[in-house]
């Protein structure tokens, strides 16, 4: 079946950054764009941006420019998100997800990052 | 503003029905954009419930349904069941903003 699989979670301290990483199976990883979703603690879901799996072309929302980085590995079906000079409000569960025309299925399971000193 | 808006809070017995809004403007849902909805379980990753509006993928039972009219989209819920209780999210493409856009969630209770 289709699924996507995150790593672990991270516990960093601020200045530092993390990669985490989605690994796609169950579809042609290259048929489908990848999105990340970002919840912060108690928060709604933002949409971040995504990733062209065939290209390898990103594009970031508003506010996810800068410090945020989508790349892909295609040669083993996944996708990372890279985030530089971690900040305590950058604490929050990260989600990749499938795109299907306009929507987002299936999704990760989640990735937590928690940024302290 | 780009924004999609909901009620934070939603409530019914059991078996009951309740209806949850999402009201965009003419640069998203207003510009004939589909919506989507999530339904995100406590502790778990939001799950696709609705997609282009009022399409349900499969496994999601009929006492769910989508509509959308001019900037607004709706979805309801009926039969209210205990497992119902949840966050739910609606989701459409922004023009503004050149990708999607996400509405503030709305918790479900079912009392």
């Amino acid at each position: 079946q289709v699924q996507l699989v995150q790593s672990g979670s991270e516990l960093m301290t601020p200045g530092a950054s993390v990669k985490i990483s989605c690994k796609a199976s169950g579809y042609t990883f290259t048929s489908h764009a990848l999105n990340w979703v970002r919840q912060a603690p108690g928060q709604g879901l933002e949409w971040m941006g995504w990733i062209n799996t065939n290209t390898g072309n990103p594009t970031y929302s508003q506010g996810f420019t800068g410090r945020f980085v989508f790349s892909l590995d295609t040669s083993v079906s996944t996708t990372y998100l890279q985030i530089d000079s971690l900040k305590a409000d950058d604490t929050a569960i990260y989600y990749c997800a499938r795109a299907q025309m306009n929507w987002l299925d299936p999704w990760g399971q989640g990735t937590l990052v928690t940024v302290s000193s | 503003q780009s924004v999609l808006t909901q009620p934070p809070s939603v409530s019914g017995a059991p078996g009951q029905k309740v209806t949850i809004s999402c009201t965009g403007s003419s640069s998203n849902i207003g510009a004939d954009y589909d919506v989507q909805w999530y339904r995100q379980l406590p502790g778990t990753a939001p799950k696709l419930l609705m997609y282009s509006n009022n399409i349900r993928p499969s496994g999601v039972p009929d006492r769910f349904s989508g509509s959308k009219s001019g900037t607004s989209a709706s979805l309801a819920i009926t039969g209210l069941q205990a497992e119902d209780e949840a966050d739910y999210y609606c989701q459409s493409f922004d023009t503004s903003l050149g990708g999607s856009l996400f509405g503030g969630g709305t918790k479900l209770t079912v009392l």
